[in-house]
């Protein structure tokens, strides 16, 4: 079992729409949780981190944390086509031991 | 500047060469990380610096790379022998207690 996994997508959404990025990680001691986008050619760059249960929100963009579920999900609102790219959800045990999930990839149509 | 700095951004060179990639992570930051990456594909670990502890090699592909961290700070990946399955994005990350990982912008390895 991997200890991070997303669904590859791709995932397409019509702009405006709300985008659901979801991961599921399997080590139940897990602290931090992190969101990546990546563009194409270019390094990751993280968007969003949680650490507590429940919702964190920054403009359009909301991390879900799930403990229990071992789920952790990020909503983006208002989907814009500059919102196509590489989600990746990245999970630590400590501050310092990070793992990524392999990705999905969102598509926005105008 | 304020980020991680990867050096060369590009490398081209024939199978069979030697090449080292260079990291200089962010200052301060006591962690720093080798990623993969083949095109299309997702983030494939490969070595974890933390500290003067010894490193996480456990996502090496093979006894032909190696990596180390002099001082604390700057890293060099070195890759053996090279393949053409080598040829990929090598990126490099660095974080703290206090900060998640950022990443470099990646040196891009084309093995002819």
């Amino acid at each position: 079992q991997k200890e991070v996994e997303q669904n590859s997508g791709p995932l397409s959404v019509p702009e405006g729409a709300i985008a659901s990025l979801n991961c599921t990680y399997s080590d139940r001691g897990s602290q931090s949780f992190f969101w990546y986008r990546q563009y194409s050619g270019k390094s990751p760059e993280l968007i969003m981190f949680i650490y507590s249960n429940g919702d964190k929100e920054d403009g359009r963009f909301t991390a879900q944390l799930n403990k229990a579920s071992q789920y952790v999900s990020l909503l983006i609102r208002d989907s814009q086509p500059s919102d196509s790219a590489t989600y990746l959800c990245a999970v630590t045990h400590n501050n310092n031991d990070m793992r990524f999930g392999a990705g999905t990839r969102l598509t926005v149509k105008p | 500047g304020a980020g991680v700095s990867q050096s060369p951004s590009n490398k081209v060179t024939e199978k069979g060469k030697d090449v080292e990639l260079r990291c200089d992570p962010i200052s301060g930051h006591t962690a720093l990380y080798w990623y993969r990456q083949s095109l299309g594909q997702g983030l494939e670990f490969l070595i974890y610096f933390q500290g003067n502890s010894a490193p996480d090699k456990s996502g090496l592909p093979s006894d032909r790379f190696s990596a180390e961290r002099t001082g604390g700070s700057v890293s060099t990946l070195t890759i053996q022998r090279t393949q053409q399955e080598d040829s990929a994005v090598y990126l490099c990350a660095s974080s703290s207690a206090f900060s998640p990982q950022h990443f470099g912008d990646g040196t891009r390895l084309s093995i002819l």
